[in-house]
């Protein structure tokens, strides 16, 4: 069985400053990892996603995620928040070969002018 | 753009009555699955279709059911609608092994 935790519902930054939302995995297989971004009242861009290769991902809009099996981790980071970037974000993962995920509860990103 | 067309975006329905939600895909994606977003929450797996036969289902009652057509279309259908299946439902394609792509969702309201 595959869950995501992710900790934190709401986290505020100010423009440029780091961004870190956190996602911690349980997956009884090597997992698939994926970071979506959702916009008000819109449906869920794949930011990137984790399939086994490099461990450090890079995605779209400057983010990007390292997972690391030995804390069952994949923290999404950037290093510079842009007011763009206020929107929910949800960690998900999937079994390999499988096609549906397992989402966290999402992580709300405000940014700070 | 991810392909993936959902109708209609928005509708309010009465407790007890019956949806068909649409979802179109890219050509190829023969692997569509549903989601059911409540407000506040994450995205929730209610099944998958693959090639037009249900391959999985998440935790969700047998009055939600599904079809998948050959023309890389689908549809979610809910019956004796609840007011807890008030929510954003999600469709997304895929063609195995590859990313998969979400639609834009459609808004239910039960009343």
């Amino acid at each position: 069985a595959q869950s995501v935790t992710q900790l934190g519902s709401h986290v505020s930054v100010s423009e440029g400053a780091l961004v870190l939302l956190r996602c911690n995995y349980s997956s009884s297989v090597p997992p698939y990892l994926f970071w979506y971004v959702q916009y008000p009242n819109q449906g869920l861009q794949l930011l990137l996603k984790y399939t086994s290769a490099a461990t450090l991902v890079k995605g779209i809009n400057g983010f990007e995620a390292e997972f690391k099996k030995s804390e069952t981790s994949f923290h999404l980071t950037k290093p510079s928040a842009h007011m763009s970037d206020a929107a929910e974000y949800f960690c998900a993962v999937s079994d390999r070969g499988a096609n549906n995920l397992f989402f966290g509860t999402g992580t709300r990103l405000t940014v700070i002018p | 753009e991810t392909g993936v067309t959902q109708s209609p975006t928005h509708l309010i329905k009465t407790r007890g009555q019956q949806v068909t939600l649409r979802c179109s895909s890219q050509s190829g994606h023969n692997t569509v699955s549903w989601y059911q977003q409540a407000l506040g929450q994450g995205p929730q797996f209610i099944f998958q279709y693959y090639r037009e036969e249900e391959n999985g289902r998440g935790n969700f009652p047998p009055r939600f059911s599904g079809l998948q057509f050959p023309n890389y279309s689908s549809e979610l259908n809910v019956n004796a609608l609840e007011l807890d299946d008030s929510a954003l439902y999600l469709c997304a394609s895929t063609r195995p092994g590859n990313t998969i792509y979400f639609g834009e969702g459609s808004w239910l309201t039960v009343v």
